[in-house]
């Protein structure tokens, strides 16, 4: 299976840039197509898709999400982060069944 | 617009089974992979299972945790995904949600997720 590997926490101020960091065991990319997402989970909420195909922005977020990376390295990025961005934040391969997901993020603030 | 409701929750003994199901309405069911992901209590989230539509024949994978005890299942005509648990265990306790999934593998509409508690 392909183990996805984020920092547990990352505290920020409000204002600031957060990066969020995701390795994978092994790669993650198909030629030029990188296999990566990332979703954000709010407490007591269902998650929600922020990027897909590691720089792709979903429909309906914010252009302060980003996304960058390809092979086994990839960022989520907030820039700035507002109070509302305190969640979890997941990434997510499709390389290869299994799915799997990161043990997730979670964002607080400083 | 999408949306997604999963039923079939609730307290399951060890041992027991259960039947999941996902209803969708406000696109083309038949031209997407449907998904089931968990989550236990305060943990992170483990996908489950997947069938793929008409064009990839249907296809099922599974989490190699689960399999042997779920299966997966569509009906294109009511626009709904299932799922199947049997040996239920403490472990399996989660909150289900069901997902449509792109065929590039990410999961972009996601259901308010339904309770599975196994505990005697």
């Amino acid at each position: 299976d392909i183990v996805l590997t984020q920092s547990p926490v990352l505290a920020v101020s409000l204002g600031q840039r957060a990066t969020i960091s995701c390795r994978a065991s092994q790669s993650v990319s198909i030629s030029s197509i990188n296999l990566m997402h990332w979703y954000q989970q709010k407490p007591g909420q269902q998650p929600k898709l922020l990027i897909y195909r590691a720089s792709n922005l979903a429909s309906g977020i914010p252009a302060r999400f980003s996304g960058s990376g390809s092979g086994t390295d990839f960022t989520l990025t907030i820039d700035p982060v507002q109070a509302d961005d305190i969640a979890a934040y997941y990434c997510q391969q499709s390389r290869e069944s299994p799915f799997t997901f990161g043990s997730g993020t979670k964002l607080e603030i400083k | 617009e999408v949306q997604i409701l999963e039923t079939g929750g609730g307290l399951v003994k060890p041992g027991g089974s259960l039947r999941l199901s996902c209803a969708t309405s406000g696109f083309n069911f038949n031209d997407y992979f449907m998904n089931w992901v968990r989550q236990a209590p305060g943990k992170g989230l483990e996908w489950v299972a997947q069938i793929r539509n008409k064009n990839y024949n249907y296809a099922t994978y599974y989490a190699e945790s689960l399999e042997g005890r779920v299966t997966i299942s569509r009906d294109d005509s009511k626009s709904s995904v299932y799922l199947q648990v049997s040996s239920l265990r403490a472990e399996d306790t989660a909150i289900y949600y069901c997902t449509r999934g792109r065929e590039l593998g990410y999961f972009d509409y996601w259901g308010q997720g339904v309770m599975v508690t196994v505990s005697s």
